[in-house]
């Protein structure tokens, strides 16, 4: 499995931009990349996921470089509501064994 | 759509006794695990099923039983609860057992204390 390395804990304030990067230098050649959001007392809840280049939904961007040992999370103009823990998943396509680590702590500040 | 299901929301228990942390999905989910997260920790991986009647250890099984009789439940049994055990337990499913290519969907969790 991937091991994967991310800040443990983010500020930021209201309307700007977030980026969290997740480090994931032994990543496989058939792996994915996965993001969840976590609000307190809550359980997680799927993001984004991508395998090469830009990713884009309605809620974030995902940005992975041609290397792929990297991955950036990018959420446009945050909200208060976006406070929560953010977890990078890295897994292959036929593993059955997806493991969270201790993920991101973004505190949106107004 | 009720999605994942986990009862009870809350229980205590005291140290020995036993008790089933119910999980249902009404998605036709082949993948179902369960997960425990103590306190500003991420989740780990305590038991996983790819299939009515198929089950697997994650990273933590010690302490829990599963069994997969039918694709709607999973039911994560404590045989004889410890302090250590105390957490909050989430169930989760997916589509595939691919779990890179297929989001998982959580539910509400349970939350555990054994005294």
């Amino acid at each position: 499995l991937a091991k994967t390395t991310q800040p443990i804990s983010m500020d930021s304030y209201e309307g700007q931009e977030v980026n969290i990067t997740c480090s994931h230098n032994n990543i496989a050649t058939n792996d994915y990349i996965t993001w969840y959001q976590q609000f307190p007392s809550q359980g997680p809840r799927f993001i984004i996921q991508g395998y090469k280049t830009k990713v884009t939904n309605e809620v974030a961007s995902l940005f992975i470089p041609a290397d792929r040992k990297s991955s950036t999370l990018s959420l446009p103009r945050v909200s208060l509501s976006d406070t929560a823990v953010y977890y990078c998943l890295v897994g292959a396509g036929n593993n059955n064994d997806m493991r969270f680590g201790a993920g991101t702590r973004l505190t949106v500040k107004p | 759509n009720a999605g994942v299901t986990q009862t009870p929301k809350f229980q205590v228990l005291k140290t020995g006794q036993s008790m089933t942390l119910q999980c249902a999905q009404d998605m036709n989910h082949e993948y179902m695990s369960w997960y425990r997260q103590d306190p500003g920790m991420g989740l780990r991986l305590i038991h996983y099923s790819v299939g009515a009647g198929i089950t697997d250890q994650g990273e933590v099984p010690n302490g829990y039983n599963v069994s997969r009789s039918t694709t709607e439940d999973f039911p994560l049994r404590l045989l004889s609860a410890a302090p250590s055990q105390t957490s909050v337990y989430f169930c989760a499913s997916s589509y595939g057992a691919a779990l890179a290519k297929n989001i998982q969907y959580f539910g509400a969790g349970t939350r555990l204390s054994v005294l």
